[in-house]
């Protein structure tokens, strides 16, 4: 079945540092590719999104490209602040909706000022 | 606009006990789904309402899970009898249409001793 996996953490980094979460996934076909994020005492919001092979989701200052050839959907951000720690799970779904989401394990991130 | 609500947030009980949690999805709404977190482990899928019925439970774990929504609004999920293996924070969500944006409740954290 489709499967998710994404870098272990947590994640510690300072302020303005360069941020990396790695995601690859396995499914068959060309599943949607998303990242959410759950900052404490909130529910998961979707940060990004992208629907094909090639597309850039943006949001807040984070990207992620959807790179069919490598099965992957790296979250990466230039400048992190304080405000960005939070729990980052990246998911797949079939379709272009999110109807039944398959999720990493999730990746706590902790920013130092 | 309020949010997708679910209550308890926090419920601790012992093992064979039942516990109901609940879910307020969005008003108007159609689609609603459950999921959980177990033991820090990947969300998974539960199973999805279109209205009150049940499009999709195939991630429902056994018949100790009964999920409810009567009258297509809110959303009950009771564990009956609670085992330990059932720890972990139940998550709600719900959508517009099956292709809008998934809105996550703060999810709904269970302990069973």
């Amino acid at each position: 079945g489709d499967s998710v996996t994404q870098m272990e953490g947590p994640v510690t980094l300072s302020e303005e540092a360069f941020l990396t979460i790695n995601c690859t996934y396995t499914a068959t076909g060309y599943p949607s590719l998303f990242w959410y994020v759950q900052y404490p005492g909130e529910g998961l919001q979707l940060l990004l999104k992208a629907t094909k092979a090639d597309d850039k989701g943006s949001n807040k200052g984070f990207e992620a490209t959807y790179r069919k050839e490598t099965t992957s959907f790296h979250l990466e951000k230039g400048s992190v602040q304080v405000s960005d720690s939070a729990v980052y799970f990246c998911a797949l779904s079939q379709g272009q909706g999110a109807q039944k989401l398959v999720f990493g394990q999730g990746t706590r991130l902790t920013i130092n000022p | 606009e309020a949010g997708v609500t679910q209550f308890p947030s926090h419920s601790v009980i012992e093992k064979g006990q039942t516990v109901t949690l609940r879910c307020d999805p969005i008003s108007g709404h159609d689609n609603l789904y459950w999921y959980r977190r177990v033991m820090g482990k990947e969300i998974k899928f539960l199973l999805h309402f279109v209205k009150e019925s049940k499009q999709d439970e195939s991630g429902m774990p056994n018949n100790r899970f009964l999920a409810e929504r009567t009258g297509g609004t809110y959303s009950t999920l009771k564990v009956q009898p609670a085992e330990l293996e059932d720890s972990g924070v139940y998550f709600c969500a719900s959508s517009q249409d099956p292709n809008g944006e998934l809105f996550f409740g703060e999810g709904s954290r269970l302990t069973v001793l």
